[in-house]
Order: structure tokens, then sequence, then C-alpha cells
């Protein structure tokens, strides 16, 4: 099955910076990579996706990168804000029949 | 336009009482969902629906959890007794087109089995 690990597991920025958070996955099959974010005592928010046939993705602030050789893919939030403090979480999923494999999650503060 | 939306939003319980969790999807889509988040598993999927038949319950914990999805509009989860080590937030998720894609989650169901 896929295996997805998610680096690294808390994120300090200062609001204005930049926070990347990585993910790998293990299953080259593997097609599509969205990422959640979750507020506190809120459900998982989808804010951006990738396919596998897709470099690179961008949403305003966010971004996401995929590089299939290597099987990981990244998350990026520019010019961070107070907002953008929650847990996000990668995910993957591919081949047949196989389900959405989360990663453990990052905490992000954005501090002032 | 409503999302997915959930109910209780949490409920506290006593060990061995019967507790039934209730989602009602995003109106279209024809995927539904049910995981369970813990700090220490994360978030596992317990079972997928598709067009309100179940495709995939192999992470159902075992017997005392059951899911239905009578209409394309209600989905129950279902757990009797409740132990515990069931307490967790547990999340309904619907899709558009039939798979695993674009899931949107609902608020969730915070579970406290005491």
């Amino acid at each position: 099955g896929e295996n997805v690990e998610q680096h690294p597991s808390t994120l300090s920025v200062q609001e204005g910076d930049s926070a990347v958070i990585k993910c790998t996955y293990s299953d080259s099959a593997s097609n599509y990579f969205p990422w959640y974010k979750q507020e506190l005592g809120k459900g998982p928010q989808l804010i951006i996706d990738i396919r596998s046939n897709v470099g690179e993705k961008k949403d305003q602030r966010i971004a996401v990168t995929l590089n299939k050789t290597a099987k990981h893919f990244s998350l990026h939030i520019t010019e961070t804000q107070p907002e953008d403090s929650a847990v996000y979480f990668c995910a993957a999923i591919g081949g047949t029949a196989s389900k959405l494999t989360f990663g453990t999650g990052t905490r992000l503060q954005v501090t002032l | 336009d409503a999302g997915v939306i959930q109910s209780p939003r949490h409920e506290v319980t006593e060990m061995g009482q019967e507790v039934t969790l209730r989602c009602k999807p995003i109106s279209g889509h024809n995927s539904l969902f049910w995981y369970r988040q813990t700090m220490m598993r994360g978030l596992e999927l317990l079972i997928y629906f598709n067009n309100n038949v179940p495709i995939d319950d192999s992470g159902m914990p075992e017997d005392r959890f059951s899911a239905k999805m009578p209409n394309a509009s209600f989905s129950t989860l279902k757990i009797q007794p409740s132990e515990p080590r069931d307490s967790a937030v547990y999340f309904c998720a619907s899709s558009s087109g039939g798979g695993y894609y674009e899931q949107y989650f609902g608020p969730g169901t915070r579970l406290t089995v005491t």
C-alpha cells in the first residue's frame, strides 16, 4: 500500500515569510496529491491539489510542486498571514482500488 | 452552497451504549466517506460508498461498527456497543465523480465514550 511521510511536524514562521511543507510517497502509481488545511475544531479543508501530469500548480499565495522521479511533493505558502496558522495534511492516491493516504500533519504557526 | 453536514457535533455517551452519527453529503456528490481522526492514528478511512453502495469497508475496525447509506442524501455510522477507545472525531466527506478525488469534509462529530 501507499505510505506518505510529512515534514516538518511543526513549523513556525514570521508573518510575511514563506512556509514550505514536504511530503514523500512510496507508490509510484500514485497520481493525485491533495493538500488539506485543518483549523482547530473544524474538518480538513481542501486547499489545493495536483495530478501527476503536472509539475506545479499555483493558487494565489499557495503552490504545490511535484517531483515524480523523487516521489515527493511540497506545499509552498508565500506572504504568510496569521490566518494561515493551522494543521496542514498532504495525501496521495493512485493505482487500483487504493485509498487516500494522509501524512501525519504539520502544525504551522504564523507569528506577528 | 451548503457543505457536508454532520450531526451531532458533540456526543458524550457511556460505555456500552449505542451511538449513531449522521451525515448529509453535498448535493450532487455520489461518493461518501467516513473517517476517524485520533492523535495516535491520524486520519483513517473507515468506509467508502459510491452511489449509495459500500465499496470499501476494510477500515471498519470491528463488527461493533456499521454504516448505511439509504439514499443519496443521508448516511449513518453506528457503534454498538461503544467503548472508550472509540473516542475520536468522526468525519464524513463527499466527492463527485465516483472516486477518492476532491473530497470535501464535514465539520466532524467529536465522540467521547466514558
